[in-house]
């Protein structure tokens, strides 16, 4: 069975602070991590995915086999950056997409 | 390239009537998800295609929920009779394929609300 959980439903922070979002997964093979997001009234898009290594709009993630995590970071936040975040883990069997319950991120100014 | 299209944007049924939504995924893509988001959760799959063979339905509620994809291109989903706890956000997604390396792709929704 594939899980994933992200313990913090709300996350509240003030602009230009440090954000981290949590994400811990259970999976039994080698599993896909990503993160999406979601902003008001908008549909669900892909933020980044842990196989590019890369930094999308200044976040990152790391995945932690050793601690089956993959956090969200970001430094600085932003304002603009307050929306719905998920984890979401891609089963390779056949590829099935869970996602976590979320986290509402809100920057205040 | 246009994106997954979904339809209708919104819907409110009394309970114990039928509701259907309908998905045209983006063109190629042979892997079509639909899932259902209830306000407050992250979305759950409720069944999963591969062109037009069925891969997962494990969460379908198959005494009232029912989907199809005829031609292995765009998709049905349909509830009858529809609960008040089926009120959500129904959300079709398509991937070129189900495997590693691939993005999924999300439509806007059917916002269903039973009342």
């Amino acid at each position: 069975a594939q899980r994933v959980t992200q313990p913090e439903k709300l996350l509240s922070v003030f602009k230009g602070a440090p954000v981290e979002l949590k994400c811990n997964y259970s999976y039994s093979g080698s599993p896909e991590l990503f993160w999406y997001v979601q902003y008001s009234r908008q549909r669900l898009q892909l933020l980044l995915r842990h196989i590019s290594r890369e930094s999308i709009k200044g976040f990152t993630a790391d995945l932690n086999k050793g601690e089956t995590s993959f956090h969200l970071k970001k430094p600085f936040a932003q304002e603009e950056d307050s929306a719905m975040y998920y984890c979401a883990l891609l089963g390779t069997s056949y590829g099935k997409l869970t996602f976590g319950q979320g986290t509402i991120l809100t920057v205040h100014p | 390239e246009a994106g997954v299209a979904q339809s209708p944007r919104y819907k409110i049924i009394e309970k114990r009537q039928s509701v259907a939504f309908w998905c045209n995924p983006i063109s190629g893509h042979a892997t079509l998800y639909w899932y259902q988001q209830i306000l407050g959760q992250g979305p759950k799959l409720l069944i999963q295609f591969q062109n037009n063979g069925v891969v997962d339905d494990s969460q379908l509620p198959k005494d009232r929920f029912s989907a199809e994809r005829l031609k292995g291109v765009d998709s049905t989903l349909k509830i009858q009779p529809a609960k008040l706890e089926d009120s959500a956000v129904y959300l079709c997604a398509s991937s070129p394929r189900a495997s590693y390396g691939n993005t999924i792709y999300f439509g806007e929704g059917s916002w269903l609300t039973v009342v």
